[in-house]
């Protein structure tokens, strides 16, 4: 168990709906990422907060956003959603900034957009 | 655009046999690199991480060897076990601007055969 959570951890939806999946960091962990995989682009890296701010930005599409809220924990929204989008989604955090490679990741939340 | 290249994309070795993975960057701004394993249905977990200036990191039955000047590096792990086999991501980090990206390569399924 890496300590990350996240929610949920499945879910199905339809083309052009909006989900929001949660993470809560490891107790400590100032930063947290977000990661998409799907089978044919891998992992991919989508954006990072740090204490609330913005740190890093990845393969983000312009439908999708996230925040991280003063308690830590994150939140990536998922807009106008389309069969593509459909992929496994990790958060994982760090200590401090992250100045490593050393992420802890959560188990991931499925999405399926039918 | 694909930073870190990977090989091979997937591999099965004999029980007590060497597993070796190989890959390739082409940033030389990355200045960390570690490998994440992956079992089904769980996130991605560090395994073990070495820095561009030490050529070799040993930790039980797994090593890290790179190559700076040759932008590669590998994994090789000793005496594989059925229990090894999973999916192994190499990744690099660069931390710039107080964001830390970690770019993951393809993955390679390993099979750990009796």
């Amino acid at each position: 168990d890496s300590g990350v959570t996240q929610t949920p951890k499945h879910l199905i939806t339809a083309t052009g709906q909006r989900v929001t999946l949660r993470c809560s960091p490891r107790s400590g962990d100032l930063s947290v990422y977000w990661y998409q995989q799907s089978l044919d682009q891998g992992l991919q890296f989508l954006i990072q907060y740090y204490n609330g701010e913005e740190r890093a930005k990845g393969n983000i599409l312009e439908r999708f956003s996230a925040q991280q809220f003063p308690d830590l924990h994150s939140e990536l929204n998922l807009s106008s959603l389309e069969l593509g989008d459909s992929a496994l989604y990790f958060c994982a955090s760090s200590p401090q900034g992250g100045n490593t490679g050393e992420l802890f990741f959560g188990e991931g939340s499925r999405l399926t957009v039918l | 655009q694909q930073q870190v290249k990977q090989s091979p994309q997937s591999l099965i070795v004999q029980k007590g046999g060497i597993s070796i993975i190989n890959c390739a960057y082409e940033n030389t701004a990355f200045d960390y690199f570690p490998w994440y394993q992956q079992f089904p249905g769980k996130g991605p977990a560090l395994l073990i991480a070495i820095r561009p200036d030490v050529s070799e990191k040993k930790e039980g039955r797994f090593t890290i060897s790179f190559n700076k000047s040759a932008k590669q590096f590998s994994l090789h792990i000793m005496d594989s076990q059925p229990g090894d086999s999973a999916t192994y991501f190499c990744a690099a980090s660069t931390f710039t601007g107080g964001g830390n990206k970690l770019t993951f390569g393809t993955g390679t399924q390993l099979k750990v055969e009796l």
